[in-house]
């Protein structure tokens, strides 16, 4: 019983296309985020939504967007792509927000974007 | 930046030795935690430690934080081939985001 999955696990396109990945936890988790791990194994958080409501945004560029139709979903579509977009993806799921205290955070298994 | 530093980045060990992994940052912290990743997986949480907090055990981890030197280890005593992974700090300070850094890489050699 996966607690955060997402889909696809490899993702390869060209530059310029359109990409969405989604998420799913089934913790009953009210916040989720997304965070990208680039080549050097650096993983910065880029977005956090608490039950749909985007709470955190690091100064992503506006060509990704996410989209939380309900507090167990949250996916994260792609405008655009460029090569320096290509990295891995991890969702990640938390029972409330991080500065609640609810810090322990479950993560997913990744999905590796190569942009070509 | 508030970004933690693993140190060593790579580690290499036999089966039953023991492994410290260091952690060190710039700026004041609410709390710091150390995470888990196996190769191709995400991330699992090992261990949260707050700021007025000295030092957690959870079975065969063992994590300090000293605030004054801005720094804190993890202790995985008679390690196992499968501890095999990458150890990941992250430090939250007043926005509670956790900022990772590059991790350290332990190898366990049965």
């Amino acid at each position: 019983d996966t607690a955060v999955s997402q889909t696809p696990k490899y993702l390869v396109t060209q530059m310029g296309n359109d990409k969405s990945i989604k998420c799913e936890q089934n913790l009953g988790h009210d916040t989720m985020y997304w965070y990208k791990q680039d080549s050097k194994k650096f993983l910065k958080i880029m977005f956090s939504y608490n039950n749909k409501e985007l709470i955190i945004n690091e100064t992503v560029p506006n060509r990704f967007s996410p989209k939380s139709p309900d507090k167990a979903h949250l996916n994260l579509h792609i405008n655009s792509l460029e090569l320096g977009d290509s990295a891995v993806y991890f969702c990640a799921s938390s029972q409330d927000r991080l500065a609640r205290g609810a810090n322990e955070q479950f993560f997913g298994p990744g999905t590796r974007l190569t942009v070509l | 930046s508030q970004q933690g530093e693993e140190d060593p980045q790579a580690l290499s060990i036999q089966e039953g030795e023991n492994a410290t992994m260091n952690c060190s940052y710039k700026t004041s912290i609410n709390n710091l935690q150390w995470y888990r990743q196996n190769s191709g997986r995400g991330l699992v949480h090992l261990i949260l430690i707050r700021s007025n907090e000295r030092e957690k055990h959870s079975g065969r981890l063992r994590v300090t934080l000293d605030t004054s030197k801005k720094s804190s280890s993890l202790l995985i005593t008679a390690s196992r081939a499968a501890d095999t992974a990458s150890y990941f700090c992250a430090t939250a300070g007043g926005s509670y985001i956790p900022t990772f850094g590059r991790g350290t890489s332990l190898i366990v050699h049965p």
